[in-house]
């Protein structure tokens, strides 16, 4: 159990151009999905904080209109990188939180599960 | 603001030894996760610590947390080539957000 799909795994685009990502929990459902960035030997670093149903919570200095983050149900979250430039090339990586342990099904759980990540190359 | 840091960044060892990373945070919190990452790869979860003095075990590594001194370890004992990744702890610092640190690049040696 507990386990997050993302899709597509890699991408090249175009500078100028949008490109969506997708995060799917496949068997559970997530209350709440994270993005994340990692540049090459860097940490992950938390863009936003999205639930089912509302608007996603972005962290200090990542533009909201660039990064448009888009949770239309309790299995799929998207996140489209619009206008997408050179430096914008990352590794990007989902989580997804269930408001319960997705194993036992039983008893409530803070645990995030990764996604595979995407790598977005722009050119 | 809660920081986490994890130290060594880089470690190098030779195959059979044993060793430490640590990793320090800033505020209080009671749940501490260690993830494991190989190259081009995502997080693979490691270890969910939960509660000031919660040990855990799997193979041959074992993670610590002791809240008191904000203090998490995640101890390697006769390392094996296999075991070079990345290693990154991450702390959960409440209203559902994870800060990691900067992980610590193991390259084990044979």
């Amino acid at each position: 159990g507990a386990v997050v799909s993302q899709h597509p795994s890699w991408v090249i685009c175009k500078s100028g151009t949008s490109v969506k990502i997708e995060c799917r929990s496949l068997d559970f459902q997530a209350t709440t999905m994270f993005w994340y960035r990692q540049f090459p030997k860097q940490s992950l670093m938390l863009m936003a904080t999205s639930n089912e149903g509302s608007k996603a919570t972005y962290e200090q200095g990542v533009e909201k209109d660039k990064f448009l983050i888009n949770h239309a149900s309790l299995t799929l979250s998207t996140l489209t990188v619009t206008s997408a430039h050179p430096e914008d090339s990352s590794f990007y990586i989902c989580s997804a939180r269930a408001g319960w342990d997705p194993t036992t099904h039983r008893g409530h759980t803070y645990e995030q599960y990764f996604g595979p990540g995407t790598r977005l190359t722009v050119t | 603001e809660l920081k986490v840091e994890q130290n060594p960044l880089f470690l190098s060892m030779q195959e059979g030894k044993n060793y430490t990373i640590y990793c320090n945070y800033s505020t209080t919190s009671d749940r501490l996760y260690w993830y494991r990452q190989d190259p081009g790869k995502s997080l693979e979860s490691l270890f969910v610590l939960l509660s000031n003095g919660a040990v855990k075990q799997e193979g041959r590594l074992m993670a610590s947390l002791d809240t008191k001194a904000r203090l998490s370890t995640l101890h390697i004992t006769a390392a094996v080539h296999d075991l070079s990744a990345t290693y990154f702890c991450a702390v959960d610092e409440g209203a559902q957000k994870l800060v990691f640190g900067q992980g610590t690049r193991l390259t084990i040696n044979p």
